[in-house]
C-alpha cells in the first residue's frame, strides 16, 4: 500500500533563512508526487508536482523539490522564506486514474519568527 | 477559469442530524473526490466521482454518501451526524484526460462543526 511519512510534525525558521521540509513515501512503481500548501481555515493549494523528467522541480512562491528514487524522498526546499510561507505543508503520492487515488502526509506546520 | 467553490463554507449541526455539502469543480473537470480533515486524523479520503460514478471510496461508515450531477457538481451526505464528524471538507477536482498523470485542484473546505 502507498504511504508518506513527514517527519516533522512541526518546524519553526527565521525569515529570510533557508527552508527544507522532509517526505518519504512508499509506492509500488514510479511515483506521482506532490507538494500542497494550506493556510489556515483555507483548502490546500498545489505548490509543485513530479510527475517523470527532470528530478529537480520549481514550483510557485520560489519552492523547488527534489525526487530521489534512492531514498524514496521528495524534499521540498526554498533558498529564502518570507513571514507569509508560514502554513501547513503537505506531501502527496499517487496516481488519479482508475482506482487509484492521492496519500497524503500528516503534514508539517511551519513557523516562521522574525 | 474560476476554482473550486465549495458551499456552505460553514455549517453547525446538532448529533443526529443530516447535512448535504456542495461542491462545484473547475470547469471542464470531470473528477471529484472528496475528503475529510482533522486534527487527530489528518487528510483522509473518502470518495471519488467520475462521471456520475463512484470509482473510488475510502474506509468511511455508509453513513457518508455522495453522488455526482451530469454537470460533474457534486454533493456529499452525511446521516445521523456524530461529534466525531466536525471536520474541515475539502473537494478536490481534476481533468482526468490521461493515463494519471492529474492534478487534484482544491476548494476552501466546508467547516463542519457538530454540536
Amino acid at each position: 500500500a502507498q504511504s508518506v511519512t513527514q517527519p516533522d510534525i512541526h518546524i519553526t525558521v527565521s525569515e529570510g533563512a533557508s527552508l527544507e521540509l522532509r517526505c518519504n513515501y512508499s509506492y509500488g512503481a514510479t511515483p506521482y508526487l506532490f507538494w500542497y500548501v494550506q493556510s489556515p481555515g483555507q483548502g490546500l493549494q498545489l505548490l509543485l508536482k513530479y510527475f517523470s523528467g527532470d528530478t529537480l522541480v520549481q514550483g510557485i512562491k520560489g519552492f523547488e523539490a527534489e525526487f530521489k528514487r534512492s531514498q524514496s524522498s521528495f524534499n521540498l526546499r526554498k533558498p529564502s522564506v518570507h513571514w507569509s510561507d508560514a502554513a501547513e505543508y503537505f506531501c502527496a503520492v499517487g496516481k488519479l486514474f482508475g482506482n487509484e487515488k492521492l496519500t497524503f502526509g500528516t503534514g508539517t506546520r511551519l513557523t516562521i519568527i522574525p | 477559469k474560476a476554482g473550486v467553490t465549495q458551499t456552505p463554507r460553514y455549517l453547525i449541526k446538532t448529533r443526529g442530524q443530516q447535512v448535504t455539502l456542495s461542491c462545484s469543480p473547475i470547469s471542464g473537470h470531470r473528477s471529484v473526490s472528496w475528503y475529510q480533515q482533522t486534527p487527530g486524523q489528518g487528510l483522509q479520503f473518502l470518495f471519488e466521482y467520475f462521471s456520475e460514478t463512484q470509482r473510488n471510496k475510502g474506509n468511511f461508515p455508509g453513513r457518508f454518501s455522495g453522488r455526482q450531477f451530469s454537470n460533474s457538481r457534486s454533493e456529499m451526505n452525511v446521516s445521523t451526524l456524530e461529534l466525531g464528524d466536525s471536520a474541515l471538507y475539502l473537494c478536490a477536482s481534476s481533468a482526468t484526460i490521461g493515463q494519471g498523470e492529474e492534478t487534484q485542484y482544491f476548494g476552501p473546505g466546508t467547516r463542519l462543526l457538530v454540536l
